[in-house]
């Protein structure tokens, strides 16, 4: 089973600040697989990014994916008050397994 | 417009059998490619994938959880149900139903999440 791990668990930011979250994978993956969500409270996570790097419709340009192998970041380059939440990377491995990383969150500082 | 959305009981005793269902629109699960799957999150923690159903009526479970899951479809009705048996005080999550679009690996739309409760 592969792994995801995202790190920092959580990061105090104020607004206006570039932040950029890890989500490192325990073997090389295909980046056509990974994928971003970001969840508020009480929400359903909201898909952000998918194939590692192409934003979802709707998404603004402050937020943007890179990576590939075992290593993915998800860069929001201006925060603005509504992006404080926890983000979640996901990979699909196959047989179907799908994993979530245990998320990071972004709190206002 | 594409949407789902969740229904069932909030509370559950232990032992009981689960029964979620997910109703949808602005798909049709008959469409070739299309897939719904059920997603679990207990507070505070991250998603869990539990269950996947294919247009083609193809089903897949997590692994660790196989044996208690079972997914099934209505496409006329356009909905798709998920029971877990012998339910426990661990398994109280919020339960999520989502799809994934032809040829797509993500989840581009969620339903809005039913909390179910396990306790005596």
């Amino acid at each position: 089973e592969i792994v995801l791990t995202q790190s920092p668990g959580t990061l105090s930011l104020s607004p206006g600040e570039r932040v950029t979250l890890s989500c490192r994978a325990s073997q090389s993956v295909s980046s056509i697989y990974l994928a971003w969500y970001q969840q508020k409270p009480g929400r359903a996570p909201r898909l952000l990014i998918s194939g590692a790097s192409s934003r979802a419709t709707g998404i603004p340009d402050r937020f943007s994916g890179s990576g590939s192998g075992t290593d993915f970041t998800l860069t929001i380059s201006r925060l603005e008050p509504d992006d404080f939440a926890v983000y979640y990377c996901h990979l699909y491995a196959g047989s179907p397994a799908y994993s979530f990383g245990q998320g990071t969150k972004l709190e206002i500082k | 417009q594409v949407t789902l959305k969740e229904s069932g009981p909030a509370l559950v005793r232990p032992t009981q059998t689960l029964t979620l269902t997910c109703t949808f629109s602005g798909f049709s699960l008959s469409t070739s490619g299309m897939r719904v799957h059920w997603i679990r999150q207990p507070p505070g923690k991250a998603p869990e994938w539990l269950a996947r159903i294919d247009w083609d009526g193809d089903k897949f479970y997590r692994t660790s959880l196989k044996t208690r899951l079972s997914i099934s479809k209505d496409t006329s009705k356009n909905q798709v149900v998920l029971t877990m048996t012998n339910m426990d005080p661990v398994d109280t999550a919020t339960y999520f139903c989502a799809r994934t679009d032809i040829a797509a690996y993500y989840f581009d739309y969620w339903g809005q999440g039913s909390l179910v409760t396990v306790s005596s």
